[in-house]
Formats: C-alpha cells, sequence, structure tokens
C-alpha cells in the first residue's frame, strides 16, 4: 500500500507572502497524485489533481503543485496567500493505472496571519 | 446538485446508546465511502461500498460498527453500544467511475459520547 508523509503540521505564513506545504510519498511504479483542502468545520474538498502528463499542475484559488518523480514529491505552494486560505491542506496517493483507493497524508495546517 | 448530504451534523449521546449516522450521496455516484476524523488517527477510511455493495470494511474499528446502503442513494453508519472514544467526525464521500476522479465529501458528522 501506498504511504504518504506529509512534514509539516503546521505551516503559519503572513498574509501575502508565498507558501509551500511539503507531501512525500512511497515510490511506486506510477501514482495518481491529489491535495484536498478543509475549511473549518466542512468537509475536504479536491484542489487538484495530478494523474500524467505535466508535472505542473495547476489547482483552485491560485494553489499548484509540481509531481517530481525522482524525489517521490507532490508539494502545493502559491506565490501570495490570503487569511481565507487557513485551512487544513490533505496529500493523498493512490496507486496509477487502475481505480484504487488513495491513501491520505495526516494533514498540514495552514495559518496565514494578517 | 447539493452536493453529498449528512445528517445530523452535531451529535451528543451517552456512552451505551445506539447512533445513525446518516448519508445522500451525489446523484449518479457508484461509490461512497465513510471516513472518521480524529486528532489522534487523522483520516481513516471506515468501509466503501460501490453499486451498493460493500467493497471492504477492513477499517470499521469494531463490530460494534456497521454501515449499510439499502439503495443508491441513502447509506447509514451505525454504532451500537457508543462509547467515549468514538467521538469524532464522521465523514461521507462519493465519487463517480474511477476514483482517480477523485471524491466529493459531505459536511461531516461531528459525534460526541459522553
Amino acid at each position: 500500500a501506498q504511504s504518504v508523509t506529509q512534514l509539516d503540521s503546521q505551516v503559519p505564513v503572513f498574509e501575502e507572502a508565498p507558501v509551500e506545504l511539503r507531501c512525500n510519498y512511497s515510490s511506486s511504479v506510477s501514482v495518481y497524485l491529489f491535495w484536498y483542502v478543509q475549511y473549518p468545520n466542512q468537509g475536504l474538498q479536491l484542489l487538484l489533481k495530478y494523474l500524467s502528463g505535466s508535472t505542473l499542475v495547476k489547482g483552485i484559488n491560485g494553489f499548484e503543485a509540481e509531481f517530481n518523480k525522482s524525489q517521490t514529491s507532490f508539494h502545493l505552494r502559491k506565490p501570495s496567500v490570503h487569511i481565507s486560505d487557513t485551512a487544513e491542506y490533505f496529500c493523498a496517493v493512490s496507486k496509477g493505472g487502475g481505480s484504487y483507493i488513495p491513501t491520505f497524508g495526516r494533514g498540514t495546517s495552514l495559518i496565514v496571519h494578517p | 446538485d447539493a452536493g453529498v448530504i449528512q445528517s445530523p451534523r452535531h451529535e451528543v449521546t451517552e456512552m451505551g446508546q445506539e447512533v445513525t449516522l446518516r448519508c445522500k450521496p451525489i446523484s449518479g455516484h457508484d461509490y461512497l465511502f465513510w471516513y472518521r476524523q480524529t486528532m489522534m488517527r487523522g483520516l481513516e477510511l471506515l468501509i466503501y461500498f460501490n453499486n451498493n455493495v460493500p467493497i471492504d470494511d477492513s477499517g470499521m474499528p469494531e463490530d460494534r460498527f456497521s454501515a449499510k446502503m439499502p439503495n443508491a442513494s441513502f447509506s447509514t453508519l451505525k454504532i451500537q453500544p457508543s462509547e467515549p472514544r468514538d467521538s469524532a467526525v464522521y465523514f461521507c464521500a462519493s465519487s463517480f467511475g474511477y476514483l482517480h476522479y477523485g471524491y466529493t465529501f459531505g459536511s461531516g458528522t461531528r459525534l460526541t459520547v459522553v
């Protein structure tokens, strides 16, 4: 089974600063990768996903992530964060090439300060 | 579509009581998942269904937990008897076709067992 490591449990940042949330996964021949966002008192919402093709994936709300196969990473970035980006962010990975249940990481809490 | 609908949003019950959580998936979705989220264990997959049939219930923690999906538009997760350690947020999610399309999560049920 795949495993996912989100290296930071909490990332504090000031408004309008750039941010990177880190995600590493266990190696496999091919993988599908996802980032979900969970706002307070809400369910998880799909932010973006990598299935194949370009290693740079753009998602909603100005977020993007880069798939790096050699480093088995899928870090999430945003060049300028807003207060409204304060939320929990989850990385998930599934085995590629078919319909497999994804494994979720423990989450990273992004806290944006004014 | 109104999204994945869960009820109730909050449930407070006494230890030993039966608790039933409800979920209405998005119309047309053929996968349904039940997750539990706690600070200690993160997001755990409890059980999932495909076309109303339970596929994998290996995540169900104990025999006190049971889940049903009598039709494509309704599922229940039951805990009988409930214990304080069952306190968590329970999410229902649904998906259409291939799982790498991503999930749509409900807003969750926050269960407190006192």
